[in-house]
Parts: C-alpha cells; structure tokens; sequence
C-alpha cells in the first residue's frame, strides 16, 4: 500500500457524462500527478499540481481539467466523455515537488464509458 | 518533447535465465531514468531508477544501465523468478519540469 488513495474503484458511464475522479496523496506529500492508462498507449502523464498550482501538463484534453484543494487532496474532471475515456486513471504523489522525486501511485480508478 | 521508446512489446523467459528490457529516448536533456513494475491489476511502482552522472546502478537481481550517448537504457533482471512477471515500464523525465514520459511497457513472462 502506497499511501495513496482513490476513489471510487470503477466508474461505468454513458458517452456525453461528465466524472469526478478524486485521490488523496500520501500524507505530507505536496504533489499531485495524474495519468491516464490505456491498452494501446500505456502510461500517459496528464498534469501535475504542487501545493494547489498547477507546475506541468501534458496530454491532457481540453474536456478533462483538475484542481488540488487546500487540503492536498486532487480531483480530475472528465467531460463530454467518449468511447475512448475507457481507461485506468491512476494519481501519484510525491514528497516536495523536487524535481525527479519518487512518486507513489494509487491503485487507480477505472473508467468505462458506454 | 520528450519521446520513449521501450522493446520488446513481450518478453518470455525461463525460470532462472536473465531478462533484458531496452529503451531510447529523444531529449538529450533527459536526466532522469526510473523504471517502475506493474503486476496485474496493482499499481506501478518503482524498481530502480538512475541518473545521467552515472552509468550502472545494482539493487540485488535487477541493474539499469544508461548509455547518454546513444541515449538508451536497459533493465537487466538475472536468476529470473515467478514474482518476476509483470508489466515493466520505463520513463525518462529531465530537469526542467516533473513530467516523465514512459515507454509502453514490456509484459515480462517467467515460464515454469
């Protein structure tokens, strides 16, 4: 166990829906990463946030967007779902936001969209 | 930006024979090389990781070469066991922000 929490476990869906996805990093860690796993692209980096500011982003789609609240704690947004949002949707911590820190990941959410 | 390229898609190997995982990368400016496991259905996390000031690390069955020149890595696993199956990915990320980019992954079989 990593420390790292999500929830929920599985989220099933219908196109066109829109999802909140939720992680708790480890407890005292500041930064937030989130990816997106897929069967054809594996692990996809999406965005970072250190201390309630967004630090680096990467492919993330314009329908998805996140926030880290006061608490540390992260949500990823996912909009106007598609067939291809199907994924695991896992979020990782790490201690100080360092660059090329270790990072935890949780144990992920998975997403099916109908 | 930064590209990785990771081979063989799957890999099997006997019980006890060694194992061997091959990445490139695109940015020289990459400094920055972990490689984390994935077991089925659990999350990834990370085995070994190496930086470019040096080109060898050991941790027990599993050792990461770095060769900056050709910008290429590899995971070496030797006396392969059971627990050894899984997805083996690696990333490279570089000094001037926190992504890192991975390679999509080598399903590691150990066969009885």
């Amino acid at each position: 166990d990593s420390g790292v929490t999500q929830t929920p476990k599985h989220l099933i869906t219908a196109t066109g829906q829109r999802v909140t996805l939720r992680c708790s990093p480890r407890s005292g860690d500041l930064s937030v990463y989130w990816y997106q796993q897929s069967l054809d692209q594996g692990l996809q980096f999406l965005i970072q946030y250190y201390n309630g500011e967004e630090r680096a982003k990467g492919n993330i789609l314009e329908r998805f967007s996140a926030q880290q609240f006061p608490d540390l704690h992260s949500e990823l947004n996912l909009s106007s779902l598609e067939l291809g949002d199907s994924a695991l949707y896992f979020c990782a911590s790490s201690p100080s936001g360092v660059h090329q820190e270790t990072q935890y990941f949780g144990p992920g959410t998975r997403l099916l969209v109908l | 930006g930064e590209n990785v390229e990771q081979h063989p898609s799957t890999l099997s190997v006997q019980e006890g024979d060694s194992a061997v995982i091959k990445c490139t990368y695109s940015d020289s400016a990459s400094n920055y090389f972990p490689w984390y496991k994935q077991e089925l259905g659990k999350r990834p996390q990370l085995i070994i990781d190496i930086r470019s000031n040096v080109g060898e690390k050991k941790d027990q069955r599993i050792a990461v070469t770095l060769n900056k020149t050709a910008k290429h890595f590899s995971l070496h696993i030797t006396e392969t066991q059971p627990e050894d199956s899984a997805v083996y990915f690696c990333a490279a990320s570089m000094d001037r922000d926190d992504k890192i980019i991975f390679g999509k992954g080598t399903r590691l079989h150990i066969l009885p």
